[in-house]
This record gives structure tokens, C-alpha cells and sequence, in this order.
């Protein structure tokens, strides 16, 4: 199983503040790499998939980058609705794995 | 709009079994992949299975397999999780999910909660 680390596991920012948060896979696993946001009590939302692409309807303000091992997920300016958790998942093998989350909190 | 809408959780003893549902609608359900993922209290997701769009393929999590049976109905655009000898462990949030070509998750249903516990 490939495993997915995700750092750090909860970050403290303030609206306005450029935010990044890092995924490290345990294998390569090329761009086979997805970012989801979850908020409390709902189900997860695809922001980015294929490690760079823009899911569609999802704020411009959230990228991606990073190949092979390293990921990295990007918000450039934090707004007070991206203050949630945020998961990375490969999905170049099975078993599909995750990320053990980051949560994004308010400072 | 694309919507998946679970059912079926419930509270079950240790040992027993539980069907749970996945209904699709707006759009062509026969043309994806689909999953189910599942969320402890408190812990991050978890993948359980998929299913091929035909549905003549199934592939499971070690933590599932032997125990879980993914298997839909393309003409009435369903998918279920029927699971057995459910321990503790299984105390989830279970999520049914749509794979993306690249086996990202791009619609996902509310959620259904399965309690275990005597």
C-alpha cells in the first residue's frame, strides 16, 4: 500500500494569508494525486486532481503542484470559508489512499 | 444537478450484517466507476471498494475483502455495500462516490452513518 503523509496535521492562518500544505507519498506515484476539502458534518469536495488541475467550479485561489513524491497544495489568499480540513489521495494503485488530513484553522 | 443519496445505516451488534444503498441521479451512472469510502469519528477516509461500470469487476481493501460485497444496478442507477461480520472497526461515516477517469472522487453522497456496538 502506498502511504500518503500530509504536513503539517493542523495549521493556524488568518484570512488573507497565503497557506500551503504538503503531501508526501510513500512511493512515485507520477501526478496521480488528488486535494479534497471537507467541513465539518459534510461530505469531502474534489478541489484538485491530477496533482495540478482545477476541478471545475472551485475558486481559482487553490492550486497544486508537485510530481512523483512530493505535493503540494496551495491557497493564496485564505478566506474564512476555506477554514476546513484538507486531504491529499493517490490514486495511482489500489488500495486508494489518503492523506491523514490537515485542519486549517483560524487564527 | 449530479446527486448520490446513501441509506441503509443503522446500529448493529458485533457480527451482524447491514445493506447499505447508493441511489445516482443527473447523470449517465452506467458510464463511471464508483466507490465507497468510509470516515471513522474523528479519523480521515478510508477506501473501501470500487466497482467497474459494467460491474463485472470489484476490488476491495484488505480491511474489507471477504467481509464486503460492492455490486450495482446500472438500469436503476444503484450501487450497494452489502457487509458481514461487522466488528467496531466498521463504526463509520460510509460515503458512496463517483471515480473520475484518474480514480479522483469528483461527486460524493452525503454519507450514512453505520453504528457497531452491542
Amino acid at each position: 500500500d502506498i502511504r500518503m503523509t500530509q504536513s503539517p496535521s493542523s495549521l493556524s492562518a488568518s484570512v488573507g494569508d497565503r497557506v500551503t500544505i504538503t503531501c508526501r507519498a510513500g512511493q512515485t506515484i507520477g501526478s496521480f494525486l488528488n486535494w479534497y476539502q471537507q467541513k465539518p458534518g459534510k461530505a469531502p469536495k474534489l478541489l484538485i486532481y491530477a496533482a495540478s488541475s482545477l476541478q471545475g467550479g472551485v475558486s481559482s485561489r487553490f492550486s497544486g503542484s508537485g510530481s512523483e513524491t512530493d505535493f503540494t497544495l496551495t491557497i493564496s489568499s485564505l478566506q474564512p470559508e476555506d477554514y476546513a480540513t484538507y486531504y491529499c489521495q493517490q490514486s495511482y494503485s489500489t488500495p486508494l489512499t489518503f492523506g491523514g488530513g490537515t485542519k486549517v484553522e483560524i487564527k | 444537478q449530479e446527486q448520490l443519496v446513501e441509506s441503509g445505516g443503522a446500529l448493529v451488534k458485533p457480527g451482524g450484517s447491514l445493506r447499505l444503498s447508493c441511489a445516482a441521479s443527473g447523470f449517465t451512472f452506467s458510464d463511471f466507476y464508483m466507490s465507497w469510502i468510509r470516515q471513522a469519528p474523528g479519523k480521515g477516509l478510508e477506501w473501501l471498494s470500487y466497482v467497474s461500470s459494467d460491474g463485472h469487476t470489484t476490488l476491495y481493501a484488505d480491511s474489507v475483502q471477504g467481509r464486503f460485497t460492492m455490486s450495482r444496478d446500472n438500469a436503476k442507477n444503484s450501487l450497494s455495500l452489502e457487509m458481514n461480520s461487522l466488528r467496531g472497526d466498521d463504526t463509520a461515516i460510509y460515503y458512496c462516490a463517483r471515480n473520475r477517469v484518474n480514480d479522483a472522487f469528483d461527486v460524493w453522497g452525503q454519507g450514512t452513518r453505520v453504528t457497531v456496538s452491542s
